[in-house]
């Protein structure tokens, strides 16, 4: 199962908007509603913060969104703030079972 | 609060092996998928395996460079899920956390590091 295809890095400038893609396949992303998203900051635990390709755990910011259209799922982030930077990562579960993440995205707040 | 803590982390040799071991505490356990996350050093997040439930069937499936190699158990008497890892390669190197399948609980981590 090959990792999902994110970019490398994005930047926005505080206030502005932001959108992460994360692209599978039909035997993961687009199969299936169980996309998520993470956010880890250096040296820290990663923290969910979409699961279900669009809902928001409690206590995360409205800010963070989510969606996906065919094999390909988004994260947009919304009046950026400096605390946003961090590295975010997808992931999905897949037709083996298994579950396979992206390579990360390192966000950098301007 | 949920919580799970990892313990068994350290250095081994190559093709030498490791048991990691996640306690876990605030929610049911004997319910819950639990899963093995790996960070390699400057390094994305890796999906290791996943232990489903007893009641669910309890089978285990692993991603593709720990298969034959890994494996996870659980006792839910003790509320612990283990990790045994054989047959060390150096890439297997990293930061190892316990998760709950869904990944909305996640332990600190425990360090992994192969090496001769």
């Amino acid at each position: 199962q090959s990792a999902l295809t994110q970019p490398a890095s994005v930047s926005g400038s505080l206030g502005q908007s932001i959108t992460i893609s994360c692209t599978g396949t039909s035997s993961d992303v687009g199969g299936y509603k169980f996309v998520s998203w993470y956010q880890q900051h250096p040296g820290k635990v990663p923290k969910r913060i979409i699961y279900d390709v669009s809902n928001r755990p409690s206590g995360v910011s409205n800010r963070f969104s989510g969606s996906k259209s065919g094999n390909t799922a988004s994260l947009t982030i919304s009046g950026l703030q400096a605390e946003d930077e961090a590295d975010y990562y997808c992931n999905s579960y897949t037709s083996s079972g298994t579950r396979v993440f992206g390579g990360g995205t390192k966000l950098t707040v301007l | 609060e949920a919580q799970l803590v990892e313990s068994g982390g350290g250095l081994v040799k190559p093709g030498g092996s490791l048991r990691l071991s996640c306690a876990a505490s605030g929610f049911t356990f004997s319910n819950a998928w639990m899963s093995w996350v790996r960070q390699a050093p400057g390094k994305g997040l890796e999906w290791v395996g996943r232990i489903k439930s007893k009641i669910d069937g309890g089978t285990t499936v692993f991603g593709a460079p720990v298969t034959d190699r890994f494996t996870i158990s659980r006792d839910d008497s003790k509320t612990t899920v283990d990790l045994q890892m054989n047959s060390l390669k150096i890439e297997d190197t990293g930061v190892y956390y316990c998760t709950t399948d869904l990944m909305d609980v996640w332990g600190q981590g425990t360090t992994v590091i192969v090496s001769s």
